[in-house]
């Protein structure tokens, strides 16, 4: 069955970085590309960016540009998210999310495509506190 | 802006049928998929393309879509569906490929 076990909470200082891991298994790595998704206490859902696990090209979102990396070790089936210059609004469940798709067509519009996060890691908790 | 708007908070009582809606442009271009949240855990895939439900989905969940709006319905809700619900799609226009939704609070009354 496809898991994803994220690495354990972290208590990092303002100005520090942390680096999160999501090891995958139970399907084949490079085959789906990996989300990392953010959840500050009591807000929502936050999208940060996507790996290809299998090439290692990666997308972020414009507010994490420039302080977030996104990377891949294919041969543990594991991605990695590290974030820098943290400050106390990083405080947040930070979360690995694989993403599948699906392409149908319609009569009218032809084919399209669907993408949909179908499996979560159980989340890792970042605090930042001097 | 790239977003999608969802209502706060919405009850419903107990074996009724509830509507939790999505709005956004970019929903006019790709279906919605629907997470739900309980306290301490990780979101769960309820719903997604037009009306898809991943294996061990209750078939009480629906999807729906017309223009900008994107709904999750359940028919005939249950206690354990009280949980915060999260809409998504792909996003084409902005600085954000994908966007989620602000939640909604479903409440089983």
């Amino acid at each position: 069955q496809v898991q994803l076990v994220q690495s354990g909470a972290e208590v990092k200082k303002p100005g520090a970085s942390v680096k999160v891991s999501c090891k995958a298994s139970g399907y084949t790595f490079t085959s789906y590309y990996m989300h990392w998704v953010r959840q500050a206490p009591g807000q929502g859902l936050e999208w940060m960016g996507i790996i290809n696990p299998s090439g290692g090209s990666t997308s972020y979102a414009q507010k994490f540009q420039g302080r977030v990396t996104m990377t891949r070790d294919t041969s543990t089936s594991t991605v990695y998210m590290e974030l820098s210059s943290l400050r106390s609004e990083d405080t947040a469940v930070y979360y690995c999310a694989r993403e599948s798709k699906f392409t149908y067509y319609d009569i009218l519009t032809g084919y399209s495509t669907e993408y949909y996060f179908d499996y979560w890691g159980q989340g890792t908790l970042v605090t930042v506190s001097s | 802006s790239s977003e999608l708007t969802q209502d706060p908070a919405v009850s419903v009582a107990l074996g009724q049928t509830v509507r939790i809606t999505c709005q956004g442009d970019s929903l006019r271009s790709y279906y919605a998929s629907w997470y739900q949240q309980k306290p301490g855990q990780a979101p769960v895939l309820v719903i997604y393309g037009k009306n898809n439900r991943p294996s061990g989905i209750p078939d009480r969940f629906s999807g729906s879509s017309s223009g900008n709006t994107a709904s999750l319905t359940i028919t005939g809700a249950q206690a354990e569906d009280e949980a915060d619900y999260y809409c998504n799609s792909r996003d084409s226009s902005g600085n954000h490929p994908w966007v989620f939704g602000g939640g909604t609070k479903l409440t089983v009354l």
